[in-house]
């Protein structure tokens, strides 16, 4: 099973700065998503092969990295963007996810 | 517009099954296939199972649920289910179905808004 570990847990950033969100796999590979969740919502797919915007997702996210290191960039933070955030490998079975990093104001 | 519409809230009891249901409308629901994933209250994500819309007999399964879940589709309704037997206030979560991306097996793009299930004696 391929581990995903997403740090930090927490980040606090004013409205305007940029986020940086960290995914470490325990395996090589770039079948990489990044998944947004606020409360009360399903998730929404932000970037899938690791670096690609999904339909209707803002410039401001991007998403980078292969191998095992993969980031989550999104440059100016908008109040929408305060919530949670998953990485999940598609890489083999099983499907996992990371634990997620909570974005706070 | 694409839509997974999901069934409603559920209240089980422990050895107890439940099974959701997923409606599918505005695309061809052979084409894309199905991953499932539940959420514990206060928890992360985590995977349930697949199964390919074309070919039912092509169905993962995350170990910890193997033998307790089958996941179905009916492509005369455009519905995909999923059963979870043997419930313990463990299973008490939000499942979502979610369709995959075309050709991306694993990697989904759409998802439904989810149904509470509560174990609960």
């Amino acid at each position: 099973e391929i581990v995903m570990t997403q740090s930090p847990a927490t980040l606090s950033v004013s409205p305007g700065e940029r986020a940086i969100l960290s995914c470490r796999a325990s395996q090589s590979f770039s079948s990489l998503a990044w998944y947004q969740q606020k409360p009360g919502q399903a998730p929404r797919l932000l970037i899938y092969a690791a670096s690609t915007r999904a339909t209707g997702i803002p410039a401001r996210f991007s998403g980078s990295g292969s191998g095992t290191e993969f980031t989550l960039t999104i440059s100016s933070l908008q109040s929408e963007d305060f919530a949670v955030y998953y990485c999940q490998q598609y890489h083999n079975w099983p499907l996992t996810f990371g634990g997620g990093t909570k974005v706070e104001i | 517009q694409v839509q997974l519409v999901q069934s409603g809230v559920e209240v089980k009891k422990p050895g107890a099954s439940v099974k959701v249901s997923c409606k599918a409308s505005g695309y061809t629901f052979k084409s894309y296939d199905f991953t499932w994933v539940r959420q514990a209250p206060g928890q992360g994500l985590e995977w349930v199972g697949w199964i390919s819309s074309a070919d039912n007999d092509n169905r993962k399964y995350a170990q910890k649920f193997q033998g307790r879940v089958t996941l179905t589709t009916d492509t005369s309704t455009t519905t995909a289910y999923m059963e979870l037997r043997s419930l313990t206030s463990d299973d008490t979560a939000v499942y979502y179905c979610a369709r995959d991306r075309i050709s991306a097996v694993g990697s989904p793009d759409v998802w439904g808004k989810g149904t509470t299930v509560t174990v609960s004696s």
